[in-house]
């Protein structure tokens, strides 16, 4: 079982509808990032949490650290959402730094139809 | 905002071939960057983790020999694939962390033929 999961693996949805990926890890992490995958390979990093909740925009994240989960939402998606969406956490004790050696989900593979 | 700069961006080249991977951080320095690779519809993977001014930390499975990792200034590591193969085919991918985040440079798309 990998350290981070992500769910669902594939999302498709139609152009303004809410969004919600959902990540669960079964490490103690220090802190956890959302990542943004375009089709060229380019990653853009979209939040990094340690408590609570965080929003930019249209995005919204959530995380739960007593229930080992997180959650990225969109809200009136776009096809310009349409990206591969990365779950990624830093273990506790992963080296010196509080950022750094990043344990990476599989990845969500969002579509968004106009 | 803080911009990591990886080159190239593409790269096709015969086996056998030895390529080098540049990442720059343009507007801070790095003392330590990361270069992941990533296999079609998989994950990312660590590789290794370069510091500035002295030997890179790979991962286990990672060989240092094959992929030799050079950090000699706080705004450039590079990654080099010796002797190139087919089964090195992947994207790779650096990034660095600064302000609190992690940073990634576009990614290397690397084809041994």
């Amino acid at each position: 079982k990998n350290e981070v999961e992500q769910s669902p693996q594939n999302l498709t949805a139609q152009e303004g509808e809410f969004i919600t990926i959902n990540c669960s890890y079964s490490v103690g992490i220090s802190a956890l990032h959302w990542l943004q995958q375009h089709p060229g390979g380019g990653i853009v990093s979209l939040f990094m949490l340690s408590s609570g909740k965080k929003k930019h925009g249209r995005l919204i994240a959530t995380i739960n650290i007593q229930e080992k989960h997180s959650s990225l939402h969109i809200t009136a998606s776009h096809p310009r959402d349409s990206a591969v969406y990365i779950c990624a956490v830093l273990p506790l004790g992963a080296g010196g730094t509080s950022y750094g050696k990043l344990t990476f989900g599989q990845g969500t593979i969002l579509t968004v139809h106009p | 905002g803080a911009v990591v700069s990886q080159h190239p961006s593409w790269v096709i080249c015969k086996s056998g071939t030895s390529v080098k991977i540049e990442c720059r951080s343009l507007d801070f320095q790095a003392t330590t960057m990361f270069w992941y690779r990533q296999f079609p519809k998989q994950s990312l993977m660590l590789m290794a983790t370069s510091n500035e001014g002295s030997k890179a930390t790979y991962e286990q499975g990672v060989e240092k020999d094959k992929f030799l990792i050079n950090h000699a200034s706080l705004t450039l590591s590079t990654l080099t694939v010796t002797s190139a193969h087919p089964e090195d085919s992947s994207f790779y991918i650096c990034s660095a962390p600064w302000g609190g985040s992690q940073h990634f440079g576009d990614g290397t798309r690397l084809s041994i033929l």
